[in-house]
């Protein structure tokens, strides 16, 4: 089946640093994918997504762009601050428009200043 | 928007008894989505209505598990008998269209003693 995996956490950064989050995927179509947050005590957020391969997905400073040929979707953000501190999904739907998400594991991230 | 209303954000409850846990949707949304999340397995969806009407129920766990949505402003997720393994975060999410972005709630922390 489809799955989502994510670089392992925790990931902790210094303020102003230039972040990564990788995310690879595995899908028999053309999925949409997604980057989720989670604030420490909420529910998740969409961050950004991308619907068709190349598509660039912004959002806050984030960036993320879908790559086909290396089925990746990976997080960027050239300078973080201490409140982007929360944990990351990556995730996929099987097609445009389907209702199923998949998510990876989540990649912890903190930011000290 | 008041947003998904969960309730309630905590439940502390005793192996073998009923918990009942319940989600208001975002006004005007067709989909509603039940998600666990736990350490060992991520977040996990659980089954997703559409007008009311469950469409995909493969991810609940056993038939201890129950979910309705009598109506297009409520639902339930019902555990009966529980058991310690059913401690985690469960999350409810609405959408108001095909493939469109889900809105999580805050997420009710249930644990099992």
């Amino acid at each position: 089946g489809d799955s989502v995996t994510q670089m392992e956490g925790p990931v902790t950064l210094s303020e102003e640093a230039f972040l990564t989050i990788n995310c690879t995927y595995t899908a028999t179509g053309y999925p949409s994918l997604f980057w989720y947050v989670q604030y420490p005590g909420e529910g998740l957020q969409l961050l950004l997504k991308a619907t068709k391969a190349d598509d660039k997905g912004s959002n806050k400073g984030f960036e993320a762009t879908y790559r086909k040929e290396t089925t990746s979707f990976h997080l960027e953000k050239g300078s973080v601050q201490v409140s982007d501190s929360a944990v990351y999904f990556c995730a996929l739907s099987e097609r445009q428009g389907a209702q199923k998400l998949v998510f990876g594991q989540g990649t912890r991230l903190t930011i000290n200043p | 928007d008041a947003g998904v209303i969960q309730s309630p954000r905590h439940e502390v409850t005793e192996m073998g008894q009923e918990v009942t846990l319940r989600c208001k949707p975002i006004s005007g949304h067709d989909y509603l989505f039940w998600y666990r999340q736990t350490m060992m397995r991520g977040l996990e969806l659980l089954i997703y209505f559409n007008n009311n009407v469950p469409i995909d129920d493969s991810g609940m766990p056993e038939d201890r598990f129950s979910a309705k949505m009598p109506n297009a402003s409520f639902s339930t997720l019902k555990i009966q008998p529980s058991e310690p393994r059913d401690s985690a975060v469960y999350f409810c999410a609405s959408s108001g269209a095909p493939g469109g972005t889900q809105y999580f709630g805050p997420g009710t922390r249930l644990t099992v003693l």
